[in-house]
């Protein structure tokens, strides 16, 4: 089975620190996406990866970043946390859309 | 641009009832779709797929899903529930061109009573 996996299940961090989430997956997949998931609002795409060092903005991708140095790591990176970035945090990886992708457990982020 | 739409936020059903979760969605052309499933404090977890061929489709868990290009609608079944499908299920479009992205809906939560 295809494995992703967040390094962190839960964090609380302070309003104006950097923050790093990282997400590794075992199967060589090109494509890579992280979503944040908010009660009402279902998933929203932030940014996604289909090669090393590619990517490309989702919908919401203002405060954030992201690095993809290895086919296997993807991380996303709020430059400057603030308290509406507090919610659950999803990483994914598959081959094509076609396939359906596999999801991390998420990362649910306190900013206080 | 793709969207879903899933107009219902909450739904509860009994236990052995059977259940249907509406989904609808906006794409130029036949798109690819899915249904997910998260349990509590999980991630998401694939149930089915379309993408050509019947209409009907079967899924893990008892689940199916039928297509209806009239009606731009892919909604889920299932004939009778059990308290273990008690989660959160996400209908999801994907782009047959193009980026190869999954646009989700706002998700519906499920209980099961008893």
């Amino acid at each position: 089975d295809v494995k992703v996996t967040q390094s962190s299940r839960y964090l609380v961090k302070r309003t104006g620190e950097k923050v790093f989430l990282e997400c590794v997956q075992d199967m060589d997949h090109e494509n890579m996406f992280w979503y944040r998931q908010d009660p009402g609002l279902g998933l929203r795409l932030i940014y996604f990866s289909y090669d090393v060092k590619m990517k490309e903005k989702g919908d919401i991708p203002e405060g954030y970043s992201v690095s993809r140095e290895k086919k296997e790591r993807f991380s996303l990176i709020l430059e400057s946390a603030s308290t509406n970035q507090t919610s659950m945090y999803l990483c994914a990886s598959g081959v094509r859309v076609l396939s359906g992708y596999t999801f991390g457990s998420g990362t649910r982020l306190t900013v206080v | 641009a793709q969207s879903v739409t899933q107009p219902d936020i909450h739904i509860t059903v009994s236990e052995g009832a059977s259940l249907e979760l509406r989904c609808n969605y906006s794409y130029g052309a036949t798109p690819y779709l899915f249904w997910y499933v998260q349990s509590p404090g999980q991630g998401l977890q694939l149930l089915l797929k379309y993408f050509s061929g019947d209409t009907l489709v079967q899924g893990i868990k008892g689940f199916e899903a039928e297509f209806k290009r009239s009606q731009s609608s892919f909604n889920l079944r299932k004939p009778s529930v059990h308290w273990s499908d008690a989660a959160e299920y996400f209908c999801a479009v994907g782009a047959v061109q193009g980026a190869q992205k999954l646009v989700f809906g706002q998700g519906t939560r499920l209980t099961i009573n008893p």
